[in-house]
């Protein structure tokens, strides 16, 4: 199935270190969200995005919406060990909550 | 209400055998959805429900496997003759339907093996 392209696909970083990953389609999108999974569990979503251009911060975590609506960027600042997990973008085309397309995933790692 | 819910978390099962996997979703939800996500790559969509009407099936989603939610509440994923390929989490996800595109809750997943 379709995915989109997400890089990098992993990251090893110090921890308080500002981490940037992004997510890129060749369509354009109505909706973008980023998820992070654990080990074993099922992804939990962590910002979503709706207008092309918005800039939404959850905590530490900051997202934008590309203006062209076909990317977008996550930004993790002062990166703590509890961040570590895959990080996966996801996009709809359509409005209201229809099917998904997702990223492959960031892979992060913290080094204390 | 704990969330959505998948049972079992984990099956082993012979290539050839049929399973079927549940999914609870969180209650007040309306929309129910099944992805599939194999080894290192993202979740992709199966399909996916509004109340008891499945609203679209991916081509992922051949003849051996097959979705149902009766009575709109929890839903079955059935994979008949299963494959070494099928191997895989399955996840379910649940939402309401509304105008954004707000995300869905997950649940945390059935692990699928066959050997």
């Amino acid at each position: 199935g379709q995915q989109l392209n997400q890089s990098p696909q992993s990251m090893f970083i110090q921890e308080g270190e500002d981490v940037s990953m992004n997510c890129t389609s060749s369509s354009i999108f109505n909706t973008w969200l980023w998820y992070k999974q654990d080990p074993g569990e099922g992804p939990v979503l962590l910002i979503a995005l709706y207008k092309a251009g918005e800039l939404t911060s959850n905590g530490r975590l900051t997202a934008q919406f590309g203006i062209t609506r076909k990317d977008s960027f996550l930004n993790i600042s002062a990166s703590i060990p509890s961040d570590v997990g895959i990080y996966f973008c996801a996009g709809s085309r359509n409005s209201g909550n229809t099917p998904l397309v997702f990223g492959k995933g960031t892979r992060l790692s913290v080094i204390a | 209400d704990t969330g959505v819910s998948q049972d079992p978390r984990h099956k082993i099962t012979k290539r050839g055998q049929n399973v079927t996997f549940r999914c609870d979703p969180i209650s007040e939800h309306n929309r129910l959805y099944w992805y599939r996500q194999t080894l290192g790559q993202g979740p992709e969509f199966l399909t996916y429900f509004q109340n008891e009407a499945q609203l679209e099936k991916s081509r992922l989603l051949s003849d051996r496997f097959s979705a149902e939610r009766p009575k709109g509440s929890f839903s079955t994923l059935e994979i008949q003759r299963t494959e070494q390929g099928d191997s895989a989490m399955y996840l379910c996800a649940s939402s309401l339907a509304t105008a954004h595109n707000y995300g869905y809750t997950f649940g945390s997943g059935t692990r699928l093996t066959v050997v």
